[in-house]
């Protein structure tokens, strides 16, 4: 049974950093890319960031270049979300999630959510 | 930029009968491998999304077939055959191919 669980949720301030880990079974990850995205009340269901299954590519959506950073761990199976600089706007429940690599269909199966709160 | 309009936003239904939610693309998809990457997702409440359709028409593994999809150009529609309770939630479609994947707006199902 493939899961995914993310976890680092928190309540940080506004120029904050944080991290999120997500942990995968189940499934031969390395066949996988990962990504993370965000559902917000305002903006709703957000990809944010990608990468290939063998660590090696890296995508990001505009509002959050420059200051996440998506991450892998093939030989522990953990995918992990850098987020520095945080602002309000990056509230949200942030899903880990994966795609067949390669597949442009994206998004085949998604985990449980960690939520981040950011207020000052 | 493209836009992904889902209408309605909000669909109350009776358990039983059938429910249809549409998606606009703002402009005509089109991807380098001729194929359509319009997918469909269900979220229960308090659950993760999950996909029900990808590439317009197919359905995922596990998915009930009163669940289909369909559509071309700029018009594609989600149906439910007839509603169960267990379907209540939001359903947004997404359009893929290409990074970013995007987003619609979503549409809450709600019993009548």
């Amino acid at each position: 049974e493939v899961q995914l669980l993310a976890s680092g949720g928190d309540l940080m301030q506004p120029g904050g950093s944080l991290r999120l880990s997500c942990a995968a079974s189940g499934f031969t990850f390395t066949t996988y890319a990962m990504t993370w995205a965000r559902q917000t009340p305002e903006n709703g269901l957000e990809w944010v960031a990608a990468i290939s299954g063998a660590g090696d590519r890296t995508y990001y959506a505009d509002s959050v270049k420059g200051r996440f950073t998506i991450s892998r761990d093939n030989s522990k199976n953990t995918q992990s979300l850098q987020m520095n600089s945080l602002t309000v706007e990056d509230t949200g429940v942030y899903y880990c999630a994966m795609w067949r690599e390669g597949s442009h269909d994206y998004f085949d199966y998604w985990g449980q959510g960690t939520l981040v709160t950011v207020s000052s | 930029d493209l836009v992904m309009t889902q209408s309605p936003l909000s669909l109350p239904v009776t358990l039983g009968q059938p429910a249809s939610i549409s998606c606009r693309p703002s402009q005509r998809l089109v991807s380098r491998d001729e194929n359509t990457y319009v997918s469909w997702f269900q979220q229960r409440p308090g659950q993760s999304p999950r996909r029900l359709i990808y590439r317009v028409s197919n359905r995922d593994s596990g998915v009930p077939d009163r669940f289909s999809g369909s559509g071309s150009g700029t018009d594609f529609t989600l149906k439910i055959s007839r509603v169960e309770a267990e379907d209540i939630g939001i359903y947004y479609c997404m359009r893929g191919g290409i990074l970013p994947p995007l987003f619609g707006q979503g549409t809450k199902l709600e019993i009548k």
